[in-house]
């Protein structure tokens, strides 16, 4: 079974900053696809980020991008220029062909002013 | 256009009374999952449906929970009797079918079982 871990349970950034997340997966598979998604106190699930494991190329969305290690089973997001409304938990989630996504159990990040 | 609509957003209740959580997938979606989240277990996918068929209920925890999905655009998720430890945010996903489209949520419904 795939398995997703996320080693931080939290992390804090002063505003402006630039931090990276850590996620790391465990697959036997080749072809799959991986996310990260938000969940600010609101706690709507919001998806950040994604990325295909076919492209090698690093997914980047605006402020938020990624560091796809396919060899390695990394999965790391960075959020550069960081501001108060990045503060939330996120969570790193893997999908493959046709079954649903397994998440990480999350880390909490806070940007301080 | 409307995302996934849940109802309602709290339910406060008693314990073994019964409990009903609604869901209206995104328009077009053919993918309907159901996940519970808490503190001690992060999220946990409990049932996930493709074009209203049940595919996996293995995370259902107990008999007590069961869900539908009479057509595309309607679930429910059931608890009876409700438990304490039934207390937690549900929420409810829905996507299109095939590999490398992500889900979409719901804003959850937490839910208090006293």
């Amino acid at each position: 079974a795939q398995t997703v871990t996320q080693s931080q349970p939290e992390m804090s950034v002063q505003e402006a900053e630039t931090v990276t997340l850590s996620c790391t997966y465990d697959t036997s598979e080749s072809n799959y696809y991986l996310f990260w998604y938000k969940q600010p106190p609101s706690r709507q699930m919001i998806l950040v980020i994604r990325q295909e494991a076919y492209k090698q190329q690093n997914a980047t969305e605006n402020r938020f991008s990624v560091n796809f290690q396919k060899a390695a089973k990394s999965f790391s997001l960075k959020i550069s220029d960081s501001q108060l409304g990045d503060t939330a938990m996120y969570f790193c989630a893997f999908m493959n062909l046709n079954t649903p996504l397994v998440f990480g159990k999350g880390t909490r990040l806070s940007v301080i002013a | 256009d409307a995302g996934v609509i849940q109802s309602p957003r709290h339910e406060v209740t008693e314990m073994g009374q019964e409990v009903t959580l609604r869901c209206k997938p995104i328009s077009g979606h053919n993918s309907l999952f159901w996940y519970r989240q808490t503190m001690m277990r992060g999220l946990e996918l409990l049932i996930y449906f493709n074009n209203n068929v049940p595919i996996d209920d293995s995370g259902m925890p107990e008999d007590r929970f069961s869900a539908k999905m009479p057509n595309a655009s309607f679930s429910t998720l059931k608890i009876q009797p409700s438990e304490p430890r039934d207390s937690a945010v549900y929420f409810c996903a829905s996507s299109l079918f095939g590999g490398h489209q992500p889900q979409h949520f719901g804003d959850g419904t937490r839910l208090s079982i006293l």
